[in-house]
């Protein structure tokens, strides 16, 4: 079975500090997008960043980052400089069958202020 | 654009009740994603449409569960009859597919929060 895994429950930050949030997935596809989503209080899903699997170079979002490591399909996300308005879900979101979205159980972080 | 519409916002229902939720999808987006989302279960995928055309539902929990996309601008999501395990926040999604790839992204609605007692 396919599957998508974050092993970090929850996770918490100090303002400005760096954390990494992670996701594995297992898939048969070789040409896909992978996709984190962030989901605040407000419950409304916001994508985050998004990385093109037949690239080699990790994406960049201002302070989001990505770790895409395809053979071990690990996909993990650098948040930078932590911020308040980081405080949510966030969910890793690879395409695993053809287009459809399955999502990981999602991390919840919190940034101390 | 107003982005993914979803109504009701909120729902309170009694167990027995049919309950319909609706989406409008982003104007020119010919993907549509049905999602319900619960402390338990997390994100589950329970159908997807392609050009108004049911692709995949076998994330449908069961028969009590429907979904009809009678055009490009409407898609309805309804449970008849209700549980109290069917209450959750249950998302709609739309993307502009153009491939297979999962090249596009999903928008999101704001989500109807359903709640059966």
């Amino acid at each position: 079975a396919q599957t998508v895994t974050q092993s970090q429950p929850e996770m918490s930050v100090q303002e400005a500090e760096t954390v990494t949030l992670s996701c594995t997935y297992d898939t048969s596809e070789n040409n896909y997008y992978l996709f984190w989503y962030k989901q605040p209080p407000s419950r409304q899903m916001i994508l985050v960043i998004r990385q093109e699997a037949y690239k080699q170079q990790n994406a960049t979002e201002n302070r989001f980052s990505v770790n895409f490591q395809k053979a071990a399909k690990s996909f993990s996300l650098k948040i930078s400089d932590s911020q308040l308005g980081d405080t949510a879900m966030y969910f890793c979101a690879p395409p695993l069958t053809g287009n459809q979205f399955y999502f990981g159980t999602g991390t919840s972080l919190t940034v101390i202020p | 654009d107003a982005g993914v519409i979803q109504s009701p916002r909120h729902e309170v229902t009694e167990m027995g009740q049919e309950v319909t939720l609706r989406c409008k999808p982003i104007s020119g987006h010919n993907s549509l994603f049905w999602y319900r989302q619960t402390m338990m279960r997390g994100l589950e995928l329970l159908i997807y449409f392609n050009n108004n055309v049911p692709i995949d539902d076998s994330g449908m929990p069961e028969d009590r569960f429907s979904a009809k996309m009678p055009n490009a601008s409407f898609s309805t999501l309804k449970i008849q009859p209700s549980e109290p395990r069917d209450s959750a926040v249950y998302f709609c999604a739309s993307s502009s597919q153009r491939d297979y790839s999962g090249a596009n992204v999903l928008t999101f609605g704001a989500g109807s929060r359903l709640t059966v007692l």
